[in-house]
């Protein structure tokens, strides 16, 4: 089973403020990875795909990047409704696996 | 519009069993992989299971292998999924899904229906 790391756990930052979230993986994933979005209370939205393609309705300030083992989500300018929990997801070997999470909180 | 409405979920004793229904309008269940994902309370995602779009082909995670059953009824645009043998570590919100674009990336969930294993 791959293995999805998320770093960090925690991220405090401000609205306006850029936010990097990091997903390292077992062993390659190739660039089948996909990052989402989840709110309290809410099922998981679907932010980026394919490593750096945005889902439709997407906001420009969010991009994904990275291959292999070694993925970024960037969020460039964080808005109020941005802060939340992110997870990663490999769809290259099955059992698809997520990430654990990281908490983008409000500092 | 697209929807996704699971059913089923409740209390459970150790050892008991549990159908989860997933009921599909708004776009063509039948041409569509679908897959149940949960949630454990203050954990993260866990894909259990998918099936294929004519349902000959099922695959499963390690934690579902052996006492979940997945299945699905193209003609009345349902999902299915049995559950025997639950124990506290299927406490969770399960949720019904698929990708529209790409099965394996999920842009369509149901709100979830809750299961909770106690004694």
């Amino acid at each position: 089973e791959i293995v999805l790391t998320q770093s960090p756990a925690t991220l405090s930052l401000s609205p306006g403020e850029r936010a990097t979230f990091s997903c390292r993986a077992s062993q390659s994933v190739n660039s089948y990875l996909a990052w989402y979005q989840q709110k309290l209370g809410q099922a998981p939205r679907l932010l980026i795909y394919d490593t750096l393609n945005r889902a439709t309705g997407i906001p420009a300030r969010f991009r994904g990047s990275g291959s292999g083992t070694d993925f970024t989500l960037t969020i460039s300018s964080l808005e109020p409704e941005d802060f939340a929990v992110y997870y990663c997801q490999q769809r290259s070997d099955w059992p698809y696996t997520f990430g654990q999470g990281t908490k983008l909180e409000i500092k | 519009q697209v929807q996704l409405v699971e059913s089923g979920g409740g209390l459970v004793k150790p050892g008991g069993s549990l159908r989860l229904s997933c009921a599909a309008s708004g776009f063509t269940f039948s041409s569509y992989v679908m897959s149940w994902i949960r949630q454990a309370p203050g954990e993260g995602l866990e894909w259990i299971s998918y099936i294929s779009i004519s349902g000959s082909s099922i695959y499963y995670g390690d934690s579902a292998k052996g006492r979940f059953t997945m299945s699905r009824d193209n003609a009345k645009n349902s999902l299915y999924l049995q559950m025997n043998s639950l124990t506290a570590g299927d406490t969770a919100v399960y949720y019904c899904a698929t990708g529209s674009q790409n099965y394996y990336y999920i842009d369509v969930w149901g709100k979830g229906t809750t299961v909770t294993v106690s004694s």
